[in-house]
């Protein structure tokens, strides 16, 4: 079946710790997306990529960073710099950059730390 | 900017009872709205899109959502609620023609016995 797979669905960080959430598609979608979800808050966008090799910050994106070396992945690194990174993070991908493509979202990652 | 309200953190329903989620958004011109829904540690699964057209909208496992303009919102609706229908409910807003989503604060239901 097609779909999202994010790994792995919890991690543990340490201070002063890069880590790195895996994103994969198969449904042969252009646009991928990473969210970051705080309880009472939705879900907010750290960086989005319409095709490969190319790719921009939302809104926030600052103690992050991302590659789209290929079409069916879209890693998300977890820096340092990101002093608050406890959250639960979601994945999602689209066929289109248009808003009339549907976003699909992976079961997410849950990120805590030591 | 654009922005999602979704008023109610949480709402109660009985089992068999009908269900209205709000959902308000604030945007200069008609965007393409959504509703999720998002079980306990996971991710979002999509109910319903509205574009254009016929302002009521059917989605998947018995719900559906109307567009009001006039009222710049997009509630959701269930005519008999399940119990595993219990989970977090997000609307979500999107420009025409620029694919990115914001998102409300979704509201929580609950449904009893």
């Amino acid at each position: 079946d097609g779909g999202i797979t994010q790994s792995p669905k919890y991690l543990f960080r340490k201070e002063g710790q890069n880590v790195t959430l895996s994103c994969e598609q198969n449904l042969n979608h252009d646009a991928m997306y990473w969210y970051r979800q705080d309880p009472g808050q939705g879900l907010r966008l750290i960086y989005y990529s319409q095709i490969v090799n190319d790719f921009q910050k939302g809104d926030i994106a600052e103690g992050y960073s991302v590659s789209r070396e290929k079409k069916e992945s879209f890693p998300l690194t977890v820096t340092s710099a990101q002093k608050n990174p406890t959250a639960f993070y979601l994945c999602a991908s689209s066929a289109g950059q248009d808003s009339n493509q549907p976003q699909h979202f992976g079961d997410g990652t849950r990120l805590s730390i030591l | 900017a654009q922005s999602v309200t979704q008023p109610d953190i949480h709402i109660t329903v009985s089992e068999g009872a009908s269900l209205e989620l709000r959902c308000n958004y604030s945007y200069g011109a008609t965007p393409y709205l959504f509703w999720y829904v998002q079980s306990p540690g996971q991710g979002l699964q999509l109910l319903l899109k509205y574009f254009s057209g016929d302002t009521l909208v059917q989605g998947i496992k018995g719900f559906e959502a109307e567009f009001k303009r006039s009222q710049s919102s997009f509630n959701l609706r269930k005519p008999s609620v399940h119990w595993s229908d219990a989970a977090e409910y997000f609307c979500a807003v999107a420009p025409v023609g620029f694919q990115k989503l914001v998102f409300g604060t979704g509201t929580r239901l609950l449904v009893s016995p």
